[in-house]
């Protein structure tokens, strides 16, 4: 069965930093195109960040200069590192899989970070 | 950017019924519109992609139907199992952009 999982998130005070993981099984993260989208409490959805199969990586404007998304082949997990983080940055952080010209084919059910002191 | 707006933000619904949804663009996004289901504590799952293409898994009773700016998602006779969120987004132009979502909830 085709999975993701995603860990990591937390508390983390204004300025911290955090790295999320996505776990994913039934496929192989380096060979998808595969993104991070981010859902603030009693917001919507917000696209984040993608990587190509490639290795291209794309970013939203908030997010851009502080994010870095990544992925490891060895352990088939994707990843989002986030620095200089703000109250702006809380919200529930997927990871999904892109299919066609980008839409998303597979979910994770989501790690919550909250920034605040 | 491209804004999304849905309509209703609550859709209360008896089981049995039709639910009409629906999910607007500031400009043209051709048919690069995707529709997702989200219940509380689970992941999203794909719903329609393409503006009419339903994904595996959902049954003939959900259907998404326009193009352009209008779009629209249908379950002909709602079912226990459908009261839920139901994001649009588009994937036309960059950034990638959803909608704020409409909770279908029982009447």
């Amino acid at each position: 069965e085709e999975q993701l999982v995603e860990s990591g998130g937390g508390l983390v005070q204004p300025g911290g930093s955090l790295r999320l993981s996505c776990a994913a099984s039934g496929f192989f993260v380096s060979d998808n195109y595969m993104s991070w989208v981010r859902q603030a409490p009693g917001k919507g959805l917000e696209w984040v960040s993608l990587i190509y199969s490639g290795g291209n990586t794309y970013y939203a404007d908030s997010v851009k200069g502080r994010f870095t998304i990544s992925r490891q082949k060895s352990n088939n997990t994707l990843f989002l590192q986030m620095n200089s983080l703000g109250p702006e940055d809380t919200a529930l952080y997927f990871c999904a899989r892109v299919r066609g010209t980008s839409y998303f084919d597979l979910w994770g059910r989501g790690s919550l970070v909250t920034v605040s002191s | 950017e491209i804004v999304m707006t849905q309509s209703p933000a609550t859709l209360s619904v008896s089981p049995g019924e039709r639910a009409t949804l629906s999910c607007r663009a500031s400009q043209s996004v051709s048919s690069n519109l995707a529709w997702y289901q989200q219940k509380p504590g689970q992941a999203p799952r794909l719903l329609i992609f393409g503006a009419s293409t339903r994904a595996t898994g959902f049954p003939a009773r959900f259907s998404g139907s326009g193009s352009g700016t209008e779009f629209t998602l249908t379950i002909s006779s709602l079912q226990s199992e459908d009261f839920a969120l139901y994001f649009c987004q588009q994937y036309n132009t960059w950034p990638l952009t959803f909608g704020g979502g409409t909770k279908v909830e029982i009447k």
